[in-house]
């Protein structure tokens, strides 16, 4: 069971926009940054948003962040069909069990 | 460009100890403000962070893994290691390495993000 909580599956059209949700609790989302991460099929995670809601270089501005109390949220604008892959937030948690990274369970998105 | 690589063995036993390497090329482990951190993967699922080293030897561990793991460093060797002990099935995974950098709000920590992965190495832990 992960810390964040996901949608496990999101689908939609070439050029729909599709949000993905985060859910997590006071000692991650809502008092840390909100991290998104892209795993295509058989690679390793790649960074696509930090601090919330922005992007490294090389990200499209297609893929933008957002975040309200303790729930965050990913939107893919203009999908297409190369955007079929797993998404991930992530955050630091710092509770009583001590200071570590959790991450959400994943989204499968899917382009129809 | 920065690198990093897993290697060890494969297919442990299980009660034993997982043992990983990751090499880092393309710049040195001490430099800047980065943690080293290993992070998994059981087939057809999501991401758990194992935990996380600086290269003054700092360590925070994922507290569902901490009696059981222990990370280090070797920067004469520009390497970073995990030990994970008494495994069973339930530790089978890819296992990633990453670099973590960190994010600064003036001169206090206010976040990290891992922005370079290793490839990803796939340990079975079976008999």
């Amino acid at each position: 069971q992960s810390v964040l909580t996901q949608p496990p599956s999101a689908s939609g059209t070439p050029g729909q926009r599709v949000t993905i949700s985060c859910s997590g609790s006071s000692s991650n989302i809502g008092s840390n940054y909100v991290y998104w991460y892209q795993q295509l099929p058989g690679t390793a995670p790649k960074l696509l948003i930090y601090r919330n809601n922005q992007r490294p270089s090389g990200v499209p501005d297609r893929f933008s962040g957002s975040k309200s109390g303790t729930s965050a949220s990913l939107a893919i604008s203009g999908l297409r069909s190369e955007d079929e892959a797993d998404y991930y937030c992530a955050a630091w948690d710092d509770s009583l069990s001590g200071f570590h990274a959790v991450f959400g369970g994943g989204t499968q998105l899917t382009v129809l | 460009q920065v690198q990093l690589q897993e290697s060890g063995p494969g297919l442990v036993k299980p009660s034993q100890t997982l043992s990983l390497t990751c090499t880092v090329s393309g710049g040195s482990i001490s430099s800047g403000s980065y943690y080293w951190s290993w992070i998994r993967q059981p087939a057809g699922k999501g991401l758990e962070w194992i935990g996380r080293i600086y290269t003054s030897g700092s360590t925070n561990y994922n507290p569902s893994l901490k009696s059981r793991v222990t990370i280090s460093v070797d920067t004469s060797k520009n390497q970073f290691s995990l030990k994970l002990s008494s495994v069973t099935a339930a530790d089978t995974a890819v296992y990633y390495c990453a670099r973590a950098e960190v994010d600064y709000y003036g001169s206090i920590w206010s976040g990290e993000y891992f922005d370079y992965w290793g490839q990803g190495t796939l340990v079975t832990v079976s008999s």
